[in-house]
């Protein structure tokens, strides 16, 4: 079963920021978030990961709570590109158990 | 390779049939990983190889499962005797060691009539 949840679906205007949450409250100490995109029709998407700071690459910026029980995904610029399922996933840093469980993910939607 | 590349694309089949899928990870990644995904679901877990290791097969559904993996290259999934409830996209992924980001494939559309 997957550790997070996200809400299933998300607007946002082209040109703004985008911004998806993730619950992950039974997260432990040794795991990591980590979000992937899928466009249609695509494999998904490595964005980024993090463990407990914030993180930011080319790509977005992820922001973690202090308690590790949330975090939020941002996408500062949304364009009409940006338009996939975002998961977040939660699971321990490689190895055998890099599994990623990923749930069903949020559908954003840019909008012109 | 660029990329992690899939074939074929589409397989169309009937049911009892077997199939092969078949992934070509980036070359030089040792991990390879084989999803499965149902219309409008998320990913579920198949199998994950690891150089020369015994592969994590905890994911395979039934017996009817099956996958190989050569040295750390080619990979096959096999399914036999398919079944309808086996339509999905089956997707997979290599990382350079196991630790590193996952680069997925665009997957193979299975359709069991």
């Amino acid at each position: 079963d997957a550790k997070t949840t996200q809400p299933p679906s998300m607007d946002c205007a082209e040109g703004r920021a985008a911004n998806l949450p993730c619950n992950h409250s039974t997260i432990s100490g040794n795991e990591y978030v980590y979000w992937y995109r899928q466009i249609h029709s695509q494999g998904p998407q490595y964005i980024i990961h993090g463990l407990k700071n914030n993180e930011t690459n080319e790509m977005a910026s992820l922001i973690i709570t202090e308690d590790r029980k949330s975090s939020t995904l941002i996408l500062p610029h949304a364009t009409l590109r940006d338009t996939a399922v975002y998961y977040c996933i939660v699971g321990p840093y490689g190895g055998a158990t890099n599994k990623l469980i990923f749930g069903t993910g949020t559908l954003l939607a840019v909008q012109p | 390779g660029a990329g992690v590349s899939q074939s074929p694309s589409n397989k169309v089949t009937e049911k009892g049939k077997d199939v092969e899928l078949r992934c070509d990870p980036i070359s030089g990644h040792t991990a390879l990983y084989w999803y499965r995904q149902r219309l409008g679901q998320g990913l579920e877990f198949l199998i994950y190889f690891q150089g020369n290791s015994a592969p994590d097969k905890s994911g395979l559904p039934s017996d009817r499962f099956s996958a190989e993996r050569t040295g750390e290259s080619v990979s096959t999934l096999t399914i036999q005797r398919t079944q309808q409830e086996d339509s999905a996209v089956y997707l997979c992924a290599s990382s350079k060691d196991g630790y590193e980001k996952l680069f997925f494939g665009s997957g193979t559309q299975l359709s069991v009539l």
